[in-house]
Order: structure tokens, then sequence, then C-alpha cells
């Protein structure tokens, strides 16, 4: 079965610009979370999304946000880009449903210039 | 505090060692617990979940739980120089799928 990926895997923006990264879960995994990883902050929970819902949110701007498909493929946005985005954005599916384990993508790399 | 702590290492240890890595948290509530390996330039790998107090071992990995003492911790037996990675412990918190991640204990086994 195929892995989690994420697209695309590295990605060089400007400051005030915005990007999109998109996520495939594991087949038949319905949940999709999105994680932000830095070396200061360490991994933190930006949020998560089941059936096209966001069930749950992290400590967040509003500047990102994301959306699920009716495939589970789910899309993150981060507008008006800052410095301090600069980042490696994490996907991880799991079921969704009476589990919690997660599988982690490869990430998108982000750096903001 | 923190919710989750883990000592940062790095944590040293000979080959074919045990390597006892540590984590505690503050949320008595949680009732989910995972260890995850992450290599150097690359995403984290779930290796182990736990759930319930007590051991759970798979292959040369065990997790143990306490949730009255509120720490977790992953025994690696037979310990590689591959195993040589950060270890991120986490829970689940407030439901769903948001996970609280430690900072990681960095693992270093040398030959």
């Amino acid at each position: 079965k195929a892995g989690v990926t994420q697209t695309p895997r590295y990605l060089i923006k400007t400051r005030g610009q915005q990007v999109t990264l998109s996520c495939s879960p594991i087949s038949g995994h319905r949940s999709v979370s999105w994680y932000q990883q830095t070396p200061g902050q360490g991994l933190q929970f930006l949020f998560e999304y089941f059936s096209e819902t966001q069930r749950n949110k992290g400590n967040f701007p509003g500047r990102f946000s994301g959306r699920q498909f009716s495939n589970s493929r789910s899309e993150m946005n981060v507008s008006t880009l800052e410095l301090g985005d600069s980042a490696l954005y994490l996907c991880a599916s799991s079921v969704g449903a009476g589990t919690y384990e997660q599988y982690f993508g490869p990430g998108t790399r982000l750096t903001v210039t | 505090q923190k919710e989750v702590e883990q000592n940062s290492g790095p944590l040293s240890v000979p080959e074919g060692a045990i390597a006892s890595l540590n984590c505690t948290y503050s949320d008595r509530g949680s009732q989910s617990f995972f260890w995850y390996r992450q290599y150097s330039g690359k995403s984290p790998e779930l290796i182990m979940f736990i759930y319930s107090n007590g051991d759970k071992e798979d292959g040369r990995f065990t997790a143990q739980l306490n949730k009255a003492s509120q720490y977790v911790s992953l025994l690696i037996r037979d310990s590689q120089p591959s195993d040589s990675a950060t270890y991120l412990c986490a829970l689940v918190s407030g439901g769903y799928n948001k996970l609280i991640f430690g900072a990681g204990t960095r693992l270093a086994v040398h030959p």
C-alpha cells in the first residue's frame, strides 16, 4: 500500500506571497492532519480534517488554512508569507475513526526569503 | 510546564546495549501515546503506540506506560548504529487526531 505523498517537496517563496501544499493520504484513510516542524518550536499541530470537515485546529494565525476533498486529499494554504513560516510542513494520515495512529508523509520544505 | 517533556540528549549507548528513552506528560486525561523515530532530514516514522498501562513489545522495541506516574518510556534492545536518530514522544490531546509532541531525544549508538 502506498504511503502518504506530499507535493511539492521543496518550495522557495518570497515574503508576502502565498503558497498551497498538497497531501494525499494512505488509501482508505479519511483523516489528514497537518503539522509544522521548526528547530525552535519542534512539531506543532496545525489542523485536522476528516470527511471534508475540520475537526481540530492548533494555535496558528488565520493565514494558515486548509481543506479536504471528497477523495480525502488535503491542501493547506499559507497567505502573506512571513520569514518565520520557513519550516518543514508535514501531513499525516490516519483511518480517522476509532484509532489514532498517524503516518507521516515526507514533508514539504518551505523556505521564505 | 510543557505538555510533553523529553530529555534532549544526546543519549549515547554502545552497540548491543539497551537504550532507554523517557517521556513525561502533564495531562492526566491523556489516553493514547506514540513513539516516532526521525532520522536527520526525514519525516517522523511511527514505531510504537500504547494505550494501556504496562508493557507492549514489538521486536526489539518495548513501550512502557504508567498513567499514575504520567510517564511513557521506550526501550530499544540490542541497539544498532542504524537506531541513531531522534525519538519523539507524542500523545493525543483534546480528542480526534491532534498530536502533541515532545522536543525529542537524540540517540547515538556507537560501534
